[in-house]
């Protein structure tokens, strides 16, 4: 998974309780993506990030925060989990958006919010 | 709106021809991906193509889009067991903050002996 390495893989929690699912990637790209998976919705972006400190809002970002203190780690928090926000969480990187944007995916975290 | 719509389900057998479709709404995208997704594992990209291009083929794989009908679809030709996962298009359009991809719903592509 092109030196992606997300954790947990698999986590399930309360409603209402904080979660941070971290991204580490090896490859020194730029950017990095936030993605949620869901039935008949195909990949969400959530948040993303074009450099230390530098994030921006997706299609989807209510009810969650990201933070990139490092050009390596990309944190996604749910701060007050909802059972909306069981999905699969896929992190991707890329170089660079100037033209193509080829994006490199994680193996994913399956979250599960009771 | 800027949904990207793939059919849900396809079935072939064994050796014959798969042919997924795309349709995307942003006649302004720039490139148009295809990633493949296995169970339980993230997407890896199989191909790309360039808006000015109309073809694109790479060994089993080949890849038309019809701009005017924005409209793109990936062949597999000799479709084996192993081509069975979800197959997502994207298209890449440019914006302020550069060019962002838009997922397509995935079309489960299902090979039977």
């Amino acid at each position: 998974d092109a030196g992606i390495t997300q954790s947990p893989r698999h986590k399930v929690t309360e409603t209402g309780t904080p979660v941070t699912l971290r991204c580490h990637q090896t490859e020194n790209h730029r950017y990095m993506y936030w993605y949620r998976q869901d039935p008949g919705h195909g990949l969400r972006l959530i948040h993303y990030s074009y450099g230390v400190k530098d994030t921006d809002k997706g299609e989807v970002s209510d009810g969650y925060s990201v933070s990139r203190s490092k050009t390596e780690d990309f944190l996604l928090t749910l701060e007050s989990a909802t059972s909306s926000q069981t999905s699969v969480y896929f992190c991707a990187i890329s170089e660079s958006i100037l033209a193509k944007n080829i994006q490199y995916f994680g193996a994913g975290t399956r979250l599960s919010v009771l | 709106g800027e949904d990207v719509e793939q059919s849900l389900f396809l079935s072939v057998r064994e050796g014959d021809s798969s042919v997924i479709n795309c349709t995307y709404t942003d006649s302004s995208s720039t490139y148009l991906y295809w990633y493949k997704q296995e169970p339980g594992a993230g997407l890896q990209l199989l191909t790309y193509i360039f808006s000015n291009m109309d073809m694109k083929q790479d060994q089993r794989l080949t890849v038309l889009l019809n701009k005017k009908d924005k409209h793109l679809s990936l062949r597999i030709a000799d479709t084996q067991t192993g081509d069975s996962a979800i197959y997502f298009c994207a298209e890449s359009k440019l914006t302020g903050g550069g060019n962002k991809l838009t997922f397509g719903t995935g079309t489960q592509l299902k090979v039977e002996l």
